[in-house]
């Protein structure tokens, strides 16, 4: 069974920085590309980033301006986004997905069940 | 960025009713579009791929049509579990853009 298992949300203040984690199992995880989705609290989903499945190739949203920056670790099973310079707006759930393809996003099929990231002082 | 605009933006209807969402892309996207069901609380789920691919383990009442720049979802006979709030996708491009959501309602 795919199982994605997100970890490091929690509270920070504007312009601080925070880690995300997305543990995963039950697949080969190398072989697949994955995603970063937010949902801002009451609103819709809003696509973050993505890696392909050995990592050599990343996207990002237009929004993210060098902000965030997203990996992975094949040997571990865990893909990361690294957040810098957060804002107000950056407050979300933030999930990870897996993709159907490796070598480029196409569909999410798995979703983890996310991580809150709230940005107040 | 491709802009993907989904319509009505809310619904009402009754168990049993047939209904049809509508998602439409500021171009061509060929059928590299998606579809997602998510529930209150919950992640989003994969229903549809490639615009009319049903995803494993997704009912046979949801089917997906369209390619270019007009798609649909339908879901032909509604069960109590389908309320939620459906999303469009695409992946024609590598900057992945989602429509703001279509939320179905209990009429």
């Amino acid at each position: 069974e795919v199982q994605l298992l997100e970890s490091g949300g929690g509270l920070v203040q504007p312009g601080g920085s925070l880690r995300l984690s997305c543990a995963a199992s039950g697949f080969p995880f190398g072989n697949y590309a994955m995603t970063w989705v937010r949902q801002a609290p009451g609103k819709g989903l809003e696509w973050v980033s993505g890696i392909n499945n050995n990592g050599d190739t990343t996207y990002y949203a237009a929004f993210v301006k060098g902000r965030l920056t997203i990996s992975r670790d094949n040997r571990k099973n865990t893909l990361y986004l690294q957040m810098d310079n957060v804002r107000a707006e950056d407050t979300a759930v933030y999930y990870c997905a897996k993709d159907r393809y490796g070598s480029a996003l196409y569909a999410f099929d798995h979703w983890g069940q996310g991580t809150l990231v709230t940005v107040s002082s | 960025d491709i802009q993907m605009t989904q319509s009505p933006a809310s619904l009402s209807a009754s168990v049993g009713d047939r209904v049809t969402i509508i998602c439409r892309a500021s171009q061509s996207i060929n059928t590299y579009l998606n579809w997602f069901q998510q529930r209150p609380g919950k992640a989003p789920r994969l229903l549809i791929y490639g615009a009319s691919t049903l995803q494993s383990g997704v009912p046979s009442r949801f089917s997906g049509s369209g390619s270019g720049t007009d798609f649909s979802l339908t879901i032909s006979s509604l069960q109590a579990e389908d309320f939620a709030t459906y999303y469009c996708q695409q992946s024609y491009t590598s900057l992945i853009t989602f429509g703001q959501g279509t939320r179905l309602e209990i009429k």
